[in-house]
């Protein structure tokens, strides 16, 4: 009964590929989030939808591009990935704004 | 966002209450008090949040001073699998969380 689920777990890529993950919520939630985890360990916000609407778009390379098929889904497209795309990407989901419930992330590392 | 210090570690022996204490001195009266933790390899977990008013869920309870200034997240009988990061946040309802660096909290066996 995974809430919030992400696929892949891990991703291995090379400089300069495209790459996508993708985030599954059954929890009927209307938003949901995508936040980055570097290696520093800090987590920040990249982007927020609420009802396939985007709502947050913080400062993140055009590279990265979120898309919401249906309030349920919540994936992030990488285009030409570079060295410092390498984190944990995290999806989220909420009804109530601030409690948001986690998926167990995306390890990514660009070789 | 007000902004909230904690500190960098903490110790807990198992079985005992973890208290983690929170400094939010510049908390505006509509901003809440939220707590997440997150586990090693994990995402974050929502835990507990709170306004005014002390609350107590299943996992904590959360003691906010009369002044608002500062708060406590208590774990009652802390275990292995509490071992975490605890992120303390003040904000509005509408404002997005962001997260600092959070309190190191290491169950001891």
């Amino acid at each position: 009964d995974t809430a919030v689920s992400q696929t892949p777990k891990y991703l291995v890529t090379q400089m300069g590929n495209d790459k996508s993950i993708k985030c599954e919520q059954n929890l009927g939630h209307d938003t949901m989030y995508w936040y980055k985890q570097d290696s520093k360990k800090f987590l920040k916000i990249m982007f927020s939808y609420n009802n396939k609407e985007l709502i947050i778009n913080e400062t993140v390379p055009n590279r990265f591009s979120p898309k919401s098929p249906d309030k349920a889904h919540l994936n992030l497209h990488i285009n030409s990935l570079e060295l410092g795309d390498s984190a944990v990407y995290f999806c989220a989901s909420s009804q109530v704004k601030n409690t948001q419930y986690f998926g167990p992330g995306t390890r990514l590392t660009v070789l | 966002d007000a902004k909230t210090t904690q500190p960098t570690s903490m110790d807990c022996a198992e079985g005992r209450a973890a208290n983690l204490p929170c400094n939010h001195s510049t908390i505006s009266g509509n901003e809440y008090v939220y707590w997440y933790r997150q586990i090693h390899s994990q995402g974050p977990q929502y835990i507990i949040h709170g306004l005014k008013n002390n609350e107590t869920n299943e996992m904590a309870s959360l003691i906010i001073t009369e002044d608002r200034k500062s708060s406590t997240l208590i774990l009652p009988h802390a275990t292995l699998r509490d071992t975490a990061v605890y992120y303390c946040i003040a904000l509005n309802r509408d404002d997005k969380i962001i997260f600092g660096k959070g309190t190191r909290l290491h169950i001891l066996p």
